[in-house]
């Protein structure tokens, strides 16, 4: 069973509109990343949150993890069409292995 | 920049065919994965390494092997390719315990027909 749920699957914004996607962990997070994938290709890290109550940014991105609900919220201001793609949340459940979500698809009109 | 280099961007095999998927990283990373990916799943962990000739099974391993003989290279092998391991698969690589995040691969899209 899926173990980090995403949510929207997916979303369509105007652009210049604010969005968040939301990632639910099923287990206690121990290191939550954020990673964007362009369709086809491969994944770019994003940010990683290990502390409840964290927040960092990348450029118009914000990310932060509420470690008692066990989920992190992604939050773009100002969207633009480069913001496009697939994103995915990762958590480091157990040593090595990073687990995902099953993505959020993001599709900003011009 | 580190590169994480898979040998193929898309490919199409036969069943039957033994598959070789091939994964390079130039930074000396310590592990090594390698993910599939689909549609509604998102990415699931087949096998992953963190030392050269060690390997340990992730969440799909069957219907698949792996082998590490030099530190820089990971090899998917899918010894007898099925129509339902058609998917795209991404290789990773970084260091243990990082705070980086990991550096993946473009993939490889292979279709078995």
């Amino acid at each position: 069973s899926q173990e980090l749920e995403q949510s929207p699957q997916s979303l369509i914004v105007q652009e210049g509109k604010n969005l968040t996607i939301n990632c639910t962990s099923s287990k206690t997070l121990y290191g939550l990343y954020w990673y964007k994938q362009k369709y086809g290709e491969g994944l770019i890290f994003l940010m990683m949150l290990q502390k409840g109550g964290e927040e960092k940014s990348h450029e118009k991105i914000t990310a932060k993890l509420d470690e008692k609900k066990q989920q992190s919220s992604l939050h773009i201001t100002a969207s633009q069409p480069s913001h496009a793609g697939i994103y995915l949340c990762g958590a480091d459940m157990r040593g090595f292995k990073t687990i995902f979500g099953a993505g959020t698809r993001l599709f900003v009109k011009a | 920049d580190v590169k994480v280099t898979q040998s193929s961007r898309y490919l199409v095999k036969r069943t039957g065919e033994k598959v070789f998927l091939e994964c390079v990283q130039d930074m000396d990373h310590e592990n090594m994965f390698w993910y599939r990916q689909d549609p509604g799943l998102g990415l699931r962990l087949i096998y992953f390494s963190y030392d050269v000739k060690m390997k340990e099974k992730g969440d799909i391993p069957e219907g698949y092997s792996v082998s590490r003989e030099k530190k820089e290279r990971f090899s998917l092998i899918l010894e007898s390719a099925s129509t339902n391991q058609t998917s795209m698969y991404l290789c990773a690589s970084g260091w243990g315990g990082t705070n980086y995040g990991y550096t993946f691969g473009s993939g490889t899209r292979l279709t078995v027909v």
